[in-house]
Protein backbone atom coordinates (compact mmCIF):
# COMPACT_ATOMS: atom_id res chain seq x y z
CA UNK A 1 0.00 0.00 0.00
CA UNK A 2 0.63 3.79 -0.08
CA UNK A 3 3.27 4.69 2.57
CA UNK A 4 4.97 8.07 4.24
CA UNK A 5 8.90 7.47 4.99
CA UNK A 6 10.16 10.06 7.57
CA UNK A 7 13.88 10.46 8.83
CA UNK A 8 15.31 10.60 11.40
CA UNK A 9 13.47 9.03 14.44
CA UNK A 10 14.94 11.69 16.86
CA UNK A 11 16.83 14.73 16.17
CA UNK A 12 18.97 16.75 18.45
CA UNK A 13 20.37 19.87 17.51
CA UNK A 14 21.80 23.05 19.35
CA UNK A 15 19.73 25.87 19.60
CA UNK A 16 20.32 28.61 17.20
CA UNK A 17 21.57 25.81 14.33
CA UNK A 18 19.27 24.66 11.88
CA UNK A 19 17.09 21.62 11.70
CA UNK A 20 16.34 19.28 8.32
CA UNK A 21 13.64 16.34 8.45
CA UNK A 22 13.22 14.62 5.52
CA UNK A 23 10.30 12.48 4.16
CA UNK A 24 9.67 10.43 1.03
CA UNK A 25 6.50 9.36 -0.27
CA UNK A 26 5.00 6.60 -2.52
CA UNK A 27 1.93 8.03 -4.24
CA UNK A 28 2.80 9.34 -6.98
CA UNK A 29 -0.45 11.20 -7.23
CA UNK A 30 -0.06 12.98 -4.28
CA UNK A 31 -0.61 16.12 -4.61
CA UNK A 32 -0.43 17.87 -0.99
CA UNK A 33 2.38 17.92 1.28
CA UNK A 34 1.56 18.89 5.33
CA UNK A 35 4.05 19.11 8.32
CA UNK A 36 2.49 19.17 11.85
CA UNK A 37 4.28 20.01 14.99
CA UNK A 38 2.93 17.78 18.29
CA UNK A 39 4.06 19.34 21.61
CA UNK A 40 3.88 16.95 24.55
CA UNK A 41 0.43 16.33 25.40
CA UNK A 42 -0.63 18.37 23.03
CA UNK A 43 -2.93 18.10 19.34
CA UNK A 44 -1.09 18.40 16.16
CA UNK A 45 -1.38 21.17 14.78
CA UNK A 46 -0.77 22.00 10.86
CA UNK A 47 2.69 24.54 10.38
CA UNK A 48 3.09 24.72 6.76
CA UNK A 49 1.88 22.72 3.92
CA UNK A 50 2.84 22.56 0.40
CA UNK A 51 1.05 21.80 -2.99
CA UNK A 52 2.54 20.10 -5.82
CA UNK A 53 3.11 22.97 -8.33
CA UNK A 54 5.61 24.69 -5.82
CA UNK A 55 9.15 23.78 -4.90
CA UNK A 56 9.66 25.52 -1.60
CA UNK A 57 7.37 27.28 0.20
CA UNK A 58 9.41 29.93 3.28
CA UNK A 59 7.33 31.32 6.70
CA UNK A 60 9.28 32.91 8.76
CA UNK A 61 12.07 30.30 10.29
CA UNK A 62 10.45 27.31 8.56
CA UNK A 63 10.21 26.17 5.07
CA UNK A 64 9.36 22.80 2.88
CA UNK A 65 10.94 22.46 -0.29
CA UNK A 66 9.38 19.07 -2.38
CA UNK A 67 10.63 17.10 -5.00
CA UNK A 68 7.87 15.63 -7.11
CA UNK A 69 10.57 13.77 -8.96
CA UNK A 70 12.38 12.26 -6.65
CA UNK A 71 8.91 11.95 -4.19
CA UNK A 72 10.34 13.61 -1.17
CA UNK A 73 9.70 16.74 1.03
CA UNK A 74 11.69 18.52 3.75
CA UNK A 75 11.08 20.42 6.48
CA UNK A 76 13.70 22.99 7.51
CA UNK A 77 13.60 25.29 10.57
CA UNK A 78 16.71 27.92 11.03
CA UNK A 79 17.73 29.44 14.34
CA UNK A 80 15.82 26.60 16.39
CA UNK A 81 14.92 27.34 19.89
CA UNK A 82 13.65 26.19 22.72
CA UNK A 83 9.96 26.24 22.09
CA UNK A 84 10.76 24.14 18.72
CA UNK A 85 10.98 21.12 20.95
CA UNK A 86 8.16 18.69 19.60
CA UNK A 87 7.24 15.69 17.53
CA UNK A 88 6.84 16.74 13.90
CA UNK A 89 4.94 14.47 11.78
CA UNK A 90 5.01 15.17 7.65
CA UNK A 91 1.85 13.87 5.51
CA UNK A 92 1.08 13.02 1.93
CA UNK A 93 -2.69 13.23 0.06
CA UNK A 94 -3.78 9.99 -0.89
CA UNK A 95 -4.33 10.56 -4.73
CA UNK A 96 -7.40 12.81 -5.23
CA UNK A 97 -9.03 12.21 -1.73
CA UNK A 98 -8.75 14.04 1.17
CA UNK A 99 -6.95 11.10 3.21
CA UNK A 100 -3.75 12.45 4.33
CA UNK A 101 -0.93 8.90 5.17
CA UNK A 102 1.44 10.13 7.97
CA UNK A 103 5.06 9.60 8.65
CA UNK A 104 5.99 8.00 11.82
CA UNK A 105 7.35 11.01 13.40
CA UNK A 106 10.85 13.08 14.48
CA UNK A 107 11.14 14.16 17.81
CA UNK A 108 13.17 17.08 17.62
CA UNK A 109 15.34 18.04 20.96
CA UNK A 110 16.67 21.92 21.21
CA UNK A 111 19.28 21.92 23.36
CA UNK A 112 20.43 24.82 25.07
CA UNK B 1 -15.79 28.84 16.42
CA UNK B 2 -14.54 26.26 18.97
CA UNK B 3 -12.82 23.87 17.37
CA UNK B 4 -13.28 20.20 17.37
CA UNK B 5 -14.70 18.92 20.75
CA UNK B 6 -13.64 15.75 21.97
CA UNK B 7 -14.87 14.04 25.05
CA UNK B 8 -14.16 12.82 27.55
CA UNK B 9 -10.63 14.11 27.71
CA UNK B 10 -9.37 11.08 29.93
CA UNK B 11 -11.57 7.71 30.54
CA UNK B 12 -10.14 5.25 32.76
CA UNK B 13 -11.71 1.73 32.50
CA UNK B 14 -11.89 -2.11 33.50
CA UNK B 15 -10.97 -4.12 30.51
CA UNK B 16 -14.01 -6.28 29.21
CA UNK B 17 -16.32 -2.42 29.40
CA UNK B 18 -17.84 -0.13 27.58
CA UNK B 19 -16.28 2.40 25.81
CA UNK B 20 -17.57 5.58 23.67
CA UNK B 21 -15.64 8.44 22.64
CA UNK B 22 -17.30 11.23 21.16
CA UNK B 23 -16.75 14.39 18.68
CA UNK B 24 -18.12 17.54 17.25
CA UNK B 25 -16.33 18.73 14.65
CA UNK B 26 -15.97 22.22 13.03
CA UNK B 27 -19.43 23.61 12.05
CA UNK B 28 -19.41 23.47 8.48
CA UNK B 29 -16.30 20.71 7.56
CA UNK B 30 -17.85 17.84 5.75
CA UNK B 31 -14.75 15.36 6.49
CA UNK B 32 -14.11 13.66 10.02
CA UNK B 33 -11.55 11.70 10.90
CA UNK B 34 -10.61 9.19 14.06
CA UNK B 35 -7.22 8.22 14.48
CA UNK B 36 -5.50 6.57 17.60
CA UNK B 37 -1.97 7.66 18.32
CA UNK B 38 0.46 5.32 20.65
CA UNK B 39 4.06 5.42 21.01
CA UNK B 40 4.56 1.73 19.40
CA UNK B 41 2.59 2.42 16.45
CA UNK B 42 2.42 6.32 16.05
CA UNK B 43 -0.66 7.63 14.41
CA UNK B 44 -3.25 5.66 12.84
CA UNK B 45 -6.23 6.52 10.90
CA UNK B 46 -8.85 4.18 11.93
CA UNK B 47 -12.30 5.80 10.08
CA UNK B 48 -13.26 8.40 8.19
CA UNK B 49 -16.20 9.79 7.09
CA UNK B 50 -17.38 12.20 4.07
CA UNK B 51 -21.01 14.42 4.73
CA UNK B 52 -21.62 11.49 7.30
CA UNK B 53 -21.14 8.49 5.03
CA UNK B 54 -18.10 6.04 6.16
CA UNK B 55 -15.73 5.90 3.54
CA UNK B 56 -13.10 4.12 4.54
CA UNK B 57 -13.17 1.76 7.74
CA UNK B 58 -9.88 -0.46 6.51
CA UNK B 59 -7.96 1.08 9.97
CA UNK B 60 -10.53 -0.21 12.03
CA UNK B 61 -8.16 -2.90 13.97
CA UNK B 62 -11.19 -5.70 15.05
CA UNK B 63 -14.96 -5.96 15.40
CA UNK B 64 -14.61 -4.49 18.97
CA UNK B 65 -14.01 -0.97 17.24
CA UNK B 66 -17.18 0.76 15.29
CA UNK B 67 -18.17 4.10 14.79
CA UNK B 68 -20.99 6.47 13.75
CA UNK B 69 -21.96 9.78 12.31
CA UNK B 70 -25.54 10.31 13.20
CA UNK B 71 -25.20 13.74 12.00
CA UNK B 72 -22.86 16.11 10.43
CA UNK B 73 -22.05 17.88 14.17
CA UNK B 74 -21.85 14.34 16.20
CA UNK B 75 -19.84 11.20 15.61
CA UNK B 76 -19.22 8.09 18.21
CA UNK B 77 -16.68 5.73 18.31
CA UNK B 78 -16.98 2.72 20.84
CA UNK B 79 -14.75 0.07 21.48
CA UNK B 80 -17.11 -3.34 23.15
CA UNK B 81 -15.45 -5.05 24.98
CA UNK B 82 -12.26 -2.77 25.75
CA UNK B 83 -8.35 -4.52 26.29
CA UNK B 84 -5.40 -3.13 28.01
CA UNK B 85 -4.37 -2.76 24.08
CA UNK B 86 -6.70 -0.41 23.74
CA UNK B 87 -5.18 1.84 25.70
CA UNK B 88 -4.04 4.83 23.64
CA UNK B 89 -4.98 8.84 22.63
CA UNK B 90 -7.33 8.85 20.23
CA UNK B 91 -8.35 11.64 17.74
CA UNK B 92 -10.44 13.16 16.20
CA UNK B 93 -10.00 15.73 13.17
CA UNK B 94 -12.10 17.43 10.82
CA UNK B 95 -11.69 19.19 7.52
CA UNK B 96 -13.36 20.89 4.87
CA UNK B 97 -13.55 19.80 1.05
CA UNK B 98 -12.34 22.31 -0.96
CA UNK B 99 -10.24 22.07 -4.54
CA UNK B 100 -6.48 21.19 -3.05
CA UNK B 101 -7.77 21.73 0.55
CA UNK B 102 -6.82 18.94 2.79
CA UNK B 103 -5.86 20.63 6.16
CA UNK B 104 -6.88 18.54 9.51
CA UNK B 105 -7.90 20.08 12.44
CA UNK B 106 -7.44 18.02 15.17
CA UNK B 107 -9.27 18.23 18.72
CA UNK B 108 -7.60 17.62 21.92
CA UNK B 109 -7.81 13.80 22.16
CA UNK B 110 -9.35 11.31 24.70
CA UNK B 111 -6.63 9.88 26.78
CA UNK B 112 -7.96 6.23 26.84
CA UNK B 113 -6.94 3.53 29.82
CA UNK B 114 -7.87 0.19 29.93
CA UNK B 115 -6.78 -1.52 33.12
Amino acid sequence: GENVEQHPSTLSVQEGDSAVIKCTYSDSASNYFPWYKQELGKRPQLIIDIRSNVGEKKDQRIAVTLNKTAKHFSLHITETQPEDSAVYFCAASIGSDYQLIWGAGTKLIIKP
Amino acid sequence: DAGVIQSPRHEVTEMGQEVTLRCKPISGHDYLFWYRQTMMRGLELLIYFNNNVPIDDSGMPEDRFSAKMPNASFSTLKIQPSEPRDSAVYFCASSKAGVGRYEQYFGPGTRLTVT
